[in-house]
């Protein structure tokens, strides 16, 4: 059975520092992973996809993530973060059907 | 493109009624469409898929005469909650997939219950 590991539901970090969210997956086949942004009392929208294409994906608002297979991780980057990249982040895997599977979600803090 | 609304966005109902949330892909056919239940601070439970025309296929552990859902057509789909309960408040969200295609979510919409 597909499933997904956020580790760290809160993550802080400085305004202009590194964001790094991290997401470990599980799945009997190769998988497509999602990361996803959700901002207060909004829906999901969609940061960056893995179809086995290329490892490295790149998305919007300047976020890539990087597909480790020997690992099993998919994570999420962002050399500079912004007080706009503050919200709620949820790593994601498919096995190519319809279904979704999310992790619980990590809140991305932004200071000052 | 792609943009998928839900309406109501926030509803308070009494417990015993019943409530209806819509889903509509705005600029595109959406040939299958997905219902998700979100806890506070949780993560999305998908709760069951359906394609336009036929029956939803409700996931493990949701009560089908409980969640009822429709998708008449390839731009709108319903959930009807109905006798609704206080532990049924929750922000539900759908999304929508055009064939091949991937889920567009809509905004969510926030269900409490009296």
């Amino acid at each position: 059975a597909q499933s997904v590991t956020q580790l760290g539901s809160h993550v802080s970090v400085s305004e202009g520092a590194l964001v790094l969210l991290r997401c470990n997956y599980s799945s009997s086949v190769p998988p497509y992973l999602f990361w996803y942004v959700q901002y207060p009392n909004q829906g999901l929208q969609l940061l960056l996809k893995y179809t086995s294409a290329a490892t490295l994906v790149k998305g919007i608002n300047g976020f890539e993530a990087e597909f480790k297979k020997s690992e099993t991780s998919f994570h999420l980057t962002k050399p500079s973060a912004h007080m706009s990249d503050a919200a709620e982040y949820f790593c994601a895997v498919s096995e190519g059907d319809d279904k979704i599977i999310f992790g619980k979600g990590t809140r991305l803090h932004i200071l000052p | 493109g792609a943009v998928v609304s839900q309406h109501p966005s926030w509803v308070i109902c009494k417990s015993g009624t019943s409530v209806k949330i819509e889903c509509r892909s705005l600029d595109f056919q959406a040939t299958t469409m997905f219902w998700y239940r979100q806890f506070p601070k949780q993560s999305l439970m998908l709760m069951a898929t359906s394609n336009e025309g036929s029956k939803a296929t409700y996931e493990q552990g949701v009560e089908k005469d409980k969640f009822l859902i429709n998708h008449a057509s390839l731009t709108l789909s319903t959930l009807t909650v109905t006798s609704a309960h206080p532990e049924d408040s929750s922000f539900y969200i759908c999304s929508a997939r055009k064939q091949g295609a991937q889920q567009y979510f809509g905004p969510g919409t926030r269900l409490t219950v009296t």
